[in-house]
């Protein structure tokens, strides 16, 4: 069966300081992958997508960057960070676009 | 674009009441429409999902009704329990292949 993996699950970074988070899924090849980000007590924020290594779509323009350097591995990025990038990222797979998609168990950021 | 509401934002039943989760859409062409429950602190699982070309589809306590003239879709959970309290999110799945979810609802079952 597929699983996926986010790492960290919870992280506090001072303001200013670089940003990676990542998400793993196993059990599947070729995946379609996506981040969202989930501010406190509100929806589910598409951030970016991907249909395969090195191809990402972003969703909204912002402090943020994706990468997909394996098939099956989807990193979430930042140079510098903000105060408004707190919040719980969570990391999705699907088998294609318009799939169901299937998220992983998230990563609570708190930047001071 | 696409525009899911989804209502209410917050609910509280006694157990073994029912709850009712109501979503409405823009997209006539959406066809795809899934339900996630999240607990605190986790990632959204999916409970149940429903295709435009059925009407109502049930999984036990949990059943989705969905209602393409009025574009609403709707989750029934019945006989409740407290390890039902969660948020619930409802999404479709428009014409360019995007998920579009609601804002999610917190359900809390007093025992």
């Amino acid at each position: 069966s597929q699983t996926i993996h986010q790492w960290p699950a919870t992280l506090v970074q001072p303001v200013g300081s670089p940003l990676s988070l990542e998400c793993t899924v196993e059990g599947t090849s070729n995946p379609n992958l996506y981040w969202y980000r989930q501010a406190a007590g509100r929806g589910l924020q598409l951030l970016f997508y991907s249909v395969g290594i090195g191809q990402i779509s972003s969703e909204v323009p912002q402090n943020l960057s994706a990468s997909r350097p394996q098939d099956r591995q989807f990193i979430l990025s930042s140079k510098k960070l903000l105060l408004s990038d707190s919040g719980f990222y969570l990391c999705a797979w699907s088998s294609g676009l318009g799939a169901t998609q299937f998220f992983g168990p998230g990563t609570r950021l708190t930047v001071l | 674009g696409e525009n899911v509401e989804q209502h209410p934002s917050t609910l509280s039943v006694q157990e073994g009441d029912s709850a009712v989760i109501k979503c409405t859409y823009s997209d006539s062409a959406s066809n795809y429409f899934p339900w996630y429950k999240q607990e605190l602190g986790k990632g959204p699982q999916l409970i149940i999902d429903i295709r435009s070309n059925v009407g109502e589809k049930k999984d036990q306590r949990i059943a989705v009704t969905l209602n393409k003239t009025a574009k609403h879709f709707s989750l029934h959970i019945t006989e409740t329990q407290p390890e039902d309290s969660a948020v619930y999110f409802c999404a479709d799945l428009n014409t360019g292949n995007q998920f579009y979810f609601g804002t999610g609802t917190s359900l809390t079952v007093i025992p």
